[in-house]
């Protein structure tokens, strides 16, 4: 069974540092993995993925994460945090047979202070 | 604009009273799927639909009914609503392996069973 574990809940840094938000997943088969954004009231927005092309995957807003297959991890960074960034975060991974569903973590906030 | 939208946003009813949280997308894909979300629970999936009249349980379908007529259409029934089906739903599609599997998210449907 696939599954996808976000490290802590709760992550804050101050404007202009680096964002960093761990994701580490289990999976039997080579996965295709997934960060998304969800800001308040809103719904959530695919930040970036990785289908087994290149490791370093860039997104949008400036996030990137790196596929570690060694480590089973799928971090996200952003070199500098901007209040915008400030949002619930969710690693996914997903069973692309049958079902195709979404398997979620628990979701990391980040806040950002000023 | 390539989007899938949800209705209603918010909705208050009572237990019993039977409704339904409608979900279309104008991408012309093939998968479509419902999610709640639960606080500490994260997102689970539903029902999930691979094309027209092909429907199939996912995580947590009890109490959830769905169906499939129109390739854009994709309505959550909830015949007798319960308090324990008070979530936040969201409504995803994806044109799956032609696009990755990448899943597009509704903005979210608020219920509150009373």
């Amino acid at each position: 069974a696939q599954s996808v574990t976000q490290l802590g809940s709760h992550v804050s840094v101050s404007e202009g540092a680096l964002v960093l938000l761990r994701c580490n997943y289990s999976s039997s088969v080579p996965p295709y993995l997934f960060w998304y954004v969800q800001y308040p009231n809103q719904g959530l927005q695919l930040l970036l993925k990785y289908t087994s092309a290149a490791t370093l995957v860039k997104g949008i807003n400036g996030f990137e994460a790196e596929f570690k297959k060694s480590e089973t991890s799928f971090h996200l960074t952003k070199p500098s945090a901007h209040m915008s960034d400030a949002a619930e975060y969710f690693c996914a991974v997903i069973r692309i047979q049958g079902a195709q569903k979404l398997v979620f973590g628990q979701g990391t906030r980040l806040t950002i202070n000023p | 604009e390539a989007q899938v939208t949800q209705n209603p946003r918010y909705l208050i009813t009572v237990t019993g009273k039977k409704l339904t949280v409608t979900c279309s997308q104008n991408m012309n894909h093939e998968y479509m799927s419902w999610y709640r979300q639960d606080p500490g629970l994260g997102l689970r999936q539903i029902y999930y639909s691979m094309n027209v009249e092909v429907t199939d349980k996912g995580d947590v379908p009890e109490g959830y009914k769905v169906s499939r007529k129109e390739k854009r259409n994709f309505p959550l029934i909830l015949e007798s609503p319960s308090p324990n089906q008070t979530s936040l739903y969201f409504c995803a599609s994806s044109p799956s392996r032609t696009g990755g599997y990448e899943q597009y998210f509704g903005p979210g449907t608020r219920l509150t069973v009373t």
